[in-house]
């Protein structure tokens, strides 16, 4: 079953500006994940929070985890045509080894 | 370089036909997974192994086999592929220290 929940869907950005998605997830984790997968392609492990984490940054990426509210975002700053791309939130539960995914938000970012 | 491979990258069968996608990793992760991908669902776990010769079942194993004899190798068995089975699939291998999945490139397949 999924376990996390992505929104939006869709973004559309113009080059330059931020990009922000969001994930709700279910049940308790270990830790949660942000991949990036480019169209039809494999997926890129970008950044990994722990739940005794709120906060984390890698580069120009941006993760949030409020595990009261079971919920992660993603923040891509100063968004480049190359961050076009669907983005995934994955769950790493705390009571199995399944690595659980949510649908993803597919982002474009327009030159 | 670190990676993992699957083959084919492509195949399109009909109905009833046994295949076998390969999986390996160079990374000696113990920690291998399979996923399937359809749009609107994003991926889906198949089965996972947590080492040599320890296999489970993920969110949705039906339809499928695998096996794990050697570290590197994972390899994913329809018996009997169906129509429903047409998806994108995926296999990851897991750095443990780190918690991250590393996957490959992806198998398309298509039963007609």
């Amino acid at each position: 079953s999924q376990q996390g929940e992505e929104d939006p869907q869709a973004l559309s950005i113009q080059e330059g500006e931020n990009a922000t998605m969001n994930c709700s997830y279910k049940t308790s984790i270990n830790n949660l994940q942000w991949y990036r997968q480019n169209s039809g392609r494999g997926l890129v492990h970008l950044i990994l929070i722990r739940s005794n984490e709120r906060e984390k940054h890698s580069g120009r990426l941006r993760v949030t985890l409020d595990t009261s509210k079971k919920s992660s975002s993603l923040l891509i700053t100063a968004s480049r045509a190359a961050d076009t791309a669907s983005y995934f939130c994955a769950t790493d539960r705390s009571n199995d080894y399944k690595l659980s995914f949510g649908a993803g938000t597919t982002v474009t970012v327009r030159a | 370089e670190a990676q993992v491979t699957q083959n084919p990258r492509y195949l399109i069968t009909v109905t009833g036909k046994k295949l076998t996608v390969t999986c390996s990793q160079n990374m000696n992760h113990e920690y291998m997974s399979w996923y399937r991908q359809d749009p609107g669902l994003g991926l889906r776990q198949i089965y996972y192994s947590m080492n040599v010769e320890v296999t489970d079942k993920g969110d949705v194993p039906e339809g499928y086999k695998v096996s794990r004899k050697e570290k590197r190798n994972f390899p994913l068995i329809l018996e009997s592929p169906s129509p429903n089975q047409t998806s994108l699939y995926f296999c990851a291998s897991k750095d443990a220290l780190r918690d991250t999945q590393y996957f490959g490139p992806g198998t398309r397949l298509t039963v007609l």
